[in-house]
This record gives structure tokens, C-alpha cells and sequence, in this order.
């Protein structure tokens, strides 16, 4: 089945400093990647749609220049936070559609959970 | 845009009883519905979907109706056992729509006492 993996799966790091979380399509492609963060005991919220080659779409409310998003190739895409304050700590999740395979289901990474102290 | 609610919060079921999660959303237009079961620390998983032109699909141990005139879903696991404790959460999504997004509820905690 389409797999898609995160890494890493938790990181601990000091306020002020950046954070880069991978995800990547292990055995297929996509084109169109999305982050999600959850707090505790709550739902996902969509904060970006990241498109292979182009910009990424932020939702509202979501800082682009804070998180960044980078779709390099059509299996992986990176997520940096930057400047990270304690507020950022929280589990991010990525997810992908395989390109070919028509309405595809989501699949998701298992998550990282993020840190800072 | 898309308002998914999900009752109940919380659902506590005794081991080989059925346990119910239901979903309301509020787009007509949306015509996807899958749900994903979520073990703690790790990321959502897809145990079952439907699409509006049906009413009922099974897998297994799992089922999900869909009224599509009320606009809302629902997941059903017979015979629970203690490894479906976990939180479940129903979503929302126009297919052939480009990349819309998938709106998510809030999630139903299930407890499977054994």
C-alpha cells in the first residue's frame, strides 16, 4: 500500500532556533503534499497545501514565513519552522494523494511531534 | 466552506459490543466521506470510505451509512475488541474538485473496555 513516512518522528530544540520535518511518498508519487498540526486531544488543522514546483498554499491564519514549505521533488516535501517558540510545540502531520490513481485517499505520515524549550 | 461535527466525544463500549460514531457535514456539494482511525503518537489511518452514490459499504468488522438528504455519516464497529481503542475521526471532501481540501471532525475517543 502507498506509504508515506516523516521524519523526524520527534525533536526537542531551543526556542529561536529551526526546525526542518521531511515527508515523503515512499512508493509513489504526489505531486500535492499537505501539513496538518494537532494539538492535543484535538482535530487536525490543515495549515499548508504544498505543490511540487510551486508555492505552497497557506491557510489562513498560518504565517508563510514562519513555516516554510519546500516541494522539491514528487516525493518529498519539508516543513522548517522557523524561530521556533515554545507556542509552535505541537504534533505535525503530513499527508499525500498518489498522482495516479484517481481521487486517491489521503495517506498519512506518522507524524512529529515537536518540542521547544 | 465545509462544517464536519462529530458526535460523540468520548464513547466508552464494553469488549463484542457495537460501537457508533456519527457525522454531520454541511456542504452539499461534498461527496466523499472517509474516516481514519488514530492510535496515540502516531498519524491518522484510512479504515474505511464512501462516495455519495452509495448508501452503505462494509468492511469486515466496519460499516459506514451515509443519508445524503440529511448530510450526515456514520461509522458502526460490531464485535469490538480492545485494539479498536483509539480516536476516530470522520471527514468531509469534494471529489473532482482539484486539491479541495478534506475537513475533518473533531474526533470520538473509543474505549473498548475488555
Amino acid at each position: 500500500g502507498a506509504v508515506v513516512s516523516q521524519h523526524p518522528s520527534w525533536v526537542i530544540c531551543k526556542s529561536g532556533t529551526s526546525v526542518k520535518i521531511e515527508c515523503r511518498s515512499l512508493d509513489f508519487q504526489a505531486t500535492t503534499m499537505f501539513w496538518y498540526r494537532q494539538f492535543p486531544k484535538q482535530s487536525l488543522m490543515l495549515m499548508a497545501t504544498s505543490n511540487e514546483g510551486s508555492k505552497a498554499t497557506y491557510e489562513q491564519g498560518v504565517e508563510k514565513d514562519k513555516f516554510l514549505i519546500n516541494h522539491a521533488s514528487l516525493t518529498l516535501s519539508t516543513l522548517t519552522v522557523t524561530s521556533a517558540h515554545p507556542e509552535d510545540s505541537s504534533f505535525y502531520i503530513c499527508s499525500a494523494r498518489e498522482d495516479l490513481v484517481l481521487n486517491s485517499p489521503l495517506h498519512f505520515g506518522n507524524g512529529t511531534r515537536l518540542t521547544v524549550t | 466552506g465545509e462544517n464536519v461535527e462529530q458526535h460523540p466525544s468520548t464513547l466508552s463500549v464494553q469488549e463484542g459490543d457495537s460501537a457508533v460514531i456519527k457525522c454531520t457535514y454541511s456542504d452539499s456539494a461534498s461527496n466523499y466521506f472517509p474516516w481514519y482511525k488514530q492510535e496515540l503518537g502516531k498519524g491518522p489511518q484510512l479504515i474505511i470510505d464512501i462516495r455519495s452514490n452509495v448508501g452503505e459499504k462494509k468492511d469486515q468488522r466496519i460499516a459506514v451509512t451515509l443519508n445524503k438528504t440529511a448530510k450526515h455519516f456514520s461509522l458502526h464497529i460490531t464485535e469490538t475488541q480492545p485494539e479498536d481503542s483509539a480516536v476516530y475521526f470522520c471527514a468531509a471532501r469534494r471529489l473532482n474538485f482539484g486539491n479541495e481540501k478534506l475537513t475533518f471532525g473533531t474526533g470520538t475517543r473509543l474505549t473498548i473496555i475488555p
